[in-house]
């Protein structure tokens, strides 16, 4: 079945520490996006990559990185330098302009601090 | 800066019963998307709405775009509890190849 798969759905973090949230998608979409969300909050864009070897930051990148070497992979790094980290965060993919920017979602990872 | 503004934020309303929720938005933009989220879940697309005076219906739910006041509508007609979540408005904008969120409509139907 086509889809987008997030692992792990949940991580635990100490402080100081670095994690990577994976992302996979076999959809052969061109885009793929990372959002965060709070208790209460809307879907906040961390980055987003419209092609392979390429990325742009969102509203609220610091403390993360990314990477899009391979069209289907979108892996997040939630780095120590990013200070409140706990949240769910979700992956998404669409087919891009000009054809569709209907974003699918993944399951999510709920990550905490510790 | 692109702004998109959701109201009601929270929503309690009687099984049977029918509403709206707003999505306003502050920019120019051609493509408007409805989303729902079951506590948590992901999200599901609900609608595409891709010009000015689509309409789009599923079940109880229809949602229309007036691009230029800048608006959208999602109706409920005749509420029932499986409808409870909560929804979201997200615009695209050509600046840039991301969609934008409200902050969601957290709907709760009562008997």
């Amino acid at each position: 079945d086509g889809g987008i798969t997030q692992s792990p759905k949940y991580l635990f973090r100490k402080e100081g520490q670095n994690v990577t949230l994976s992302c996979e998608q076999n959809l052969n979409h061109d885009a793929m996006y990372w959002y965060r969300q709070d208790p209460g909050q809307g879907l906040r864009l961390i980055y987003y990559s419209q092609i392979v070897n390429d990325f742009q930051k969102g509203d609220i990148a610091e403390g993360y990185s990314v990477s899009r070497e391979k069209k289907e992979s979108f892996p997040l790094t939630v780095t120590s330098a990013q200070k409140n980290p706990t949240a769910f965060y979700l992956c998404a993919s669409s087919s891009g302009r000009p054809m569709s920017t209907e974003a699918f979602f993944g399951q999510g990872t709920r990550l905490t601090v510790v | 800066e692109l702004k998109v503004e959701q109201n009601p934020l929270f929503l309690s309303m009687q099984e049977g019963k029918n509403y709206t929720i707003y999505c306003n938005y502050s920019t120019t933009s051609d493509r408007l998307y409805w989303y729902r989220q079951d506590p948590g879940k992901s999200l599901e697309s609900l609608f595409v709405l891709l010009s000015n005076g689509a309409v789009k219906q599923e079940g109880r739910l229809m949602a229309s775009l007036d691009t230029k006041a800048r608006l959208s509508t999602l109706h409920i007609t005749a509420a029932v509890h499986d409808l409870s979540a909560t929804y979201f408005c997200a615009v695209d904008i050509l600046v840039r190849y991301a969609l934008n969120f409200g902050k969601g409509t957290s709907l709760l139907v009562t008997p």
